[in-house]
């Protein structure tokens, strides 16, 4: 199985701020990876995938790249509604594992 | 508007079963591959079976495996998960997501998410 994992695990960070986050690999998944958002007592949303194309309707300040092992997230201009928790996840092959997540809070 | 609905979660006891279902909208179910993804309390996300859109192909998580069946009827746009042997550890709350599987397009990513349905296995 493709094991992945994210760091942080959490940042602190004001609006206004640009924050990036990684997320790794444990083998090569090419750009079969996407990204989600996720809010308390909510279900997980997509944002990104095939590692850096944006989901309809997602924002412009969010954006995706890296392909292989490596990939980050980045948000730019960070806005009140995007302190949330943020996954990462492999559909290279079956299981389609996600990372353990990073926690977005504010500073 | 594409719409998932997860029912039939609830209190099991461990070694007990349970089915949830997830009723689908708003697209075309049969074309779609659907997975089930869980998420234990104050956990991260967890992928737990998924199905082609025929249903002949089917795919589980290892710690799954022999307890747990995904299935369709796309005559009713619907898709289950039957549970069987359920231990405290499956205690989760469970989605259902349009997922596709195989093919260039599983670099999609899961796009539809119902609210999920909760599972609670205790004595």
């Amino acid at each position: 199985d493709i094991q992945m994992t994210q760091s942080p695990s959490s940042l602190s960070a004001s609006v206004g701020d640009t924050v990036t986050i990684t997320c790794r690999a444990s083998q090569a998944i090419s750009t079969y990876l996407s990204w989600y958002q996720q809010k308390p007592g909510r279900a997980p949303n997509l944002l990104i995938y095939a590692a850096s194309t944006l989901q309809s309707g997602v924002p412009s300040r969010f954006s995706g790249s890296g392909s292989g092992t490596d990939f980050t997230l980045s948000i730019s201009n960070l806005q009140p509604e995007d302190f949330a928790t943020y996954h990462c996840q492999q559909t290279n092959s079956v299981p389609f594992t996600f990372g353990p997540g990073t926690k977005v809070d504010l500073k | 508007e594409m719409q998932v609905v997860e029912s039939g979660g609830g209190l099991v006891q461990p070694g007990g079963s349970l089915r949830l279902s997830c009723a689908a909208s708003g697209f075309t179910f049969s074309n779609s591959a659907m997975s089930w993804v869980r998420q234990a309390p104050g956990k991260g996300l967890e992928w737990v079976s998924a199905v082609s859109g025929s249903g002949s192909r089917t795919y589980y998580a290892d710690s799954v495996r022999g307890r747990f069946t995904i299935s369709r009827d796309n005559s009713k746009n619907t898709l289950y998960l039957q549970m069987s042997s359920l231990s405290v550890e499956d205690s989760a709350v469970y989605y259902c997501t349009k997922s596709p599987i195989v093919g260039t397009t599983r670099a999609h990513g899961m796009d539809v998410w119902g609210q999920g349905t909760t599972l609670i296995v205790s004595s």
